[in-house]
C-alpha cells in the first residue's frame, strides 16, 4: 500500500524564492502533520490538521510559513520568502485518528543559498 | 558563520548482541510513547508504542520498558543485525493527540559485522 507521499524530494533555491512542499497523506487517514528536522534542534511538529482543518499551528517559525489542507488528499507547506536558515528535511505524516501513531514520508530535503 | 550540530549519542554493538536504547522523556502527564527508526535519507519509521497504564510491551525482537517514577522509557532489541542500524528516536504524547509528537534526540545505533 502507498505510504505518505511527499515531493519534491530535493529542492535547491535561492533565498527569497517562494518554495512549496508538497504531501499526499496514506488515503483514510484523517490527521495531517508537518514537521521539520534539523540538526540543532531535531524533529519539530509545525503544524498539524484534523478532517482539513489547522488544529495547532504554534510551531510554525513565523508569518514567511504557511499551510493549507484543501481537500483530505492534500496538503502543502509554503515558505515565502525563503532564508538560508530554512534549510532542513520537512516531513509530513498522517495517522488514521488521533489515538495512533503517525505515519511518515521520506520528506523534502530543502536547501536555501 | 558555522553552525553546530547535535551530536547524536551513538551505541556501538556486535551483531548478534542484545541492545540497549534509553531516552528520559519530559512530560509526566504524557500518556503515549513510541519508537521510531531513522534511516539514513528516509522518514522515521513505526517500531512499537506503548500507553501509560502499561509498563512493558513485547514485539518482534523488540520490548519497550516504560519507568513512570523517573520518565524513562528504553527499548530492547534482541539479536541485534545489520538492518538495525539507524538512529532511534522516542517521542511522547497524549493518547488523543496520537500524531502531536515530542521527540527526543535521538541515537545512532551502529551494528558490527
Amino acid at each position: 500500500d502507498a505510504g505518505v507521499i511527499q515531493s519534491p524530494r530535493h529542492e535547491v533555491t535561492e533565498m527569497g524564492q517562494e518554495v512549496t512542499l508538497r504531501c499526499k497523506p496514506i488515503s483514510g487517514h484523517n490527521s495531517l502533520f508537518w514537521y521539520r528536522q534539523t540538526m540543532m534542534r531535531g524533529l519539530e511538529l509545525l503544524i498539524y490538521f484534523n478532517n482539513n482543518v489547522p488544529i495547532d499551528d504554534s510551531g510554525m517559525p513565523e508569518d514567511r510559513f504557511s499551510a493549507k489542507m484543501p481537500n483530505a488528499s492534500f496538503s502543502t507547506l509554503k515558505i515565502q520568502p525563503s532564508e538560508p536558515r530554512d534549510s532542513a528535511v520537512y516531513f509530513c505524516a498522517s495517522s488514521q485518528t488521533r489515538d495512533s501513531y503517525p505515519h511518515f514520508g521520506d520528506g523534502t530535503r530543502l536547501s536555501i543559498l | 558563520g558555522e553552525s553546530v550540530g547535535l551530536h547524536l549519542p551513538t551505541l556501538s554493538v556486535q551483531e548478534g548482541d542484545n541492545s540497549i536504547i534509553n531516552c528520559a522523556y519530559s512530560n509526566s502527564a504524557s500518556d503515549y510513547f513510541i519508537w521510531y527508526k531513522q534511516e539514513s535519507g528516509k522518514g522515521p519509521q513505526f517500531i512499537i508504542d506503548i500507553r501509560s497504564n502499561m509498563d512493558k510491551r513485547q514485539g518482534q525482537r523488540v520490548t519497550v520498558l516504560l519507568n513512570k517514577t523517573v520518565k524513562h522509557l528504553s527499548l530492547q532489541i534482541a539479536a541485534t543485525q545489520p538492518g538495525d542500524s539507524a538512529v532511534y528516536f522516542c517521542a511522547e504524547t497524549f493518547y488523543n493527540q496520537g500524531g502531536k509528537l515530542i521527540f527526543g534526540q535521538g541515537t545512532e545505533l551502529s551494528v558490527k559485522p
